[in-house]
């Protein structure tokens, strides 16, 4: 089975600092995505990354960046925390084939910043 | 306006229930993805349909491409079935999906 493991089921930071958001997948997966995902907004994409060191913005790219150093390994990482960013994060991977790929999500890291 | 709309948005049902979620989208598509979250975040992909009908055990998910229109049935529902059920589109050309806001279900025994 394929496995998405992110770092941290839960996570608590102060306004300000520097966050990273980590999630690594064991199917050589080419496509990996960061979402948030608030309630009555669904989920929302933050970054797509469709290769190693290749990065497409989402849908709310602002106050974020990416790194994808490895295939397996795609980092969130918020550049100075503030408490709008207060959400569910998740995680997924697919491989690549348009729409008729499933992607497979991590559980989710619910990150609270005060 | 969202490009996909579920209804409804929160469902209660009794056990044993026929249930069905609905999704409309309102962009060509080349498929359509039903997703299972239960509470504690984990989500699981259940479907991925262009066409057509697929079945997996009580789930069935159906697809209208004319009418831009797709549901999820459960027959025989349970409570292990409570979750909230998502739909998502791929627009055609493109890794990324757009997602519907949910449906909260809810099967009390």
């Amino acid at each position: 089975d394929v496995k998405v493991t992110q770092s941290s089921r839960y996570l608590v930071k102060r306004t300000g600092e520097k966050v990273f958001l980590e999630c690594v997948q064991d199917m050589d997966h080419e496509n990996m995505f960061w979402y948030r995902q608030d309630p009555g907004l669904g989920l929302r994409l933050i970054y797509f990354s469709y290769d190693v060191k290749m990065k497409e913005k989402g849908d709310i790219p602002e106050g974020y960046s990416v790194s994808r150093e490895k295939k397996e390994r795609f980092s969130l990482i918020l550049e100075s925390a503030s408490t709008n960013q207060t959400s569910m994060y998740l995680c997924a991977s697919s491989f690549h084939g348009g729409g008729h790929q499933p992607q497979h999500f991590g559980d989710g890291t619910r990150l609270s910043i005060l | 306006k969202n490009e996909v709309e579920q209804s409804p948005q929160n469902l209660t049902a009794q056990e044993g229930e026929f249930i069905t979620i609905n999704c409309s989208y309102s962009v060509g598509i080349s498929a359509l993805h039903w997703l299972q979250q239960h509470p504690g975040g984990g989500i699981v992909s259940l479907f991925m349909l262009s066409s057509g009908k697929k079945k997996h055990g009580r789930l069935i998910a159906t697809i209208n491409i004319q009418e831009k229109h797709s549901s999820l049935h459960i027959t025989a529902s349970h409570p292990r079935d409570s979750a909230v059920y998502i739909c998502a589109v791929d627009k055609g050309g493109s890794e990324k999906l757009v997602f519907g806001k949910g449906t909260k279900l809810t099967v009390n025994p």
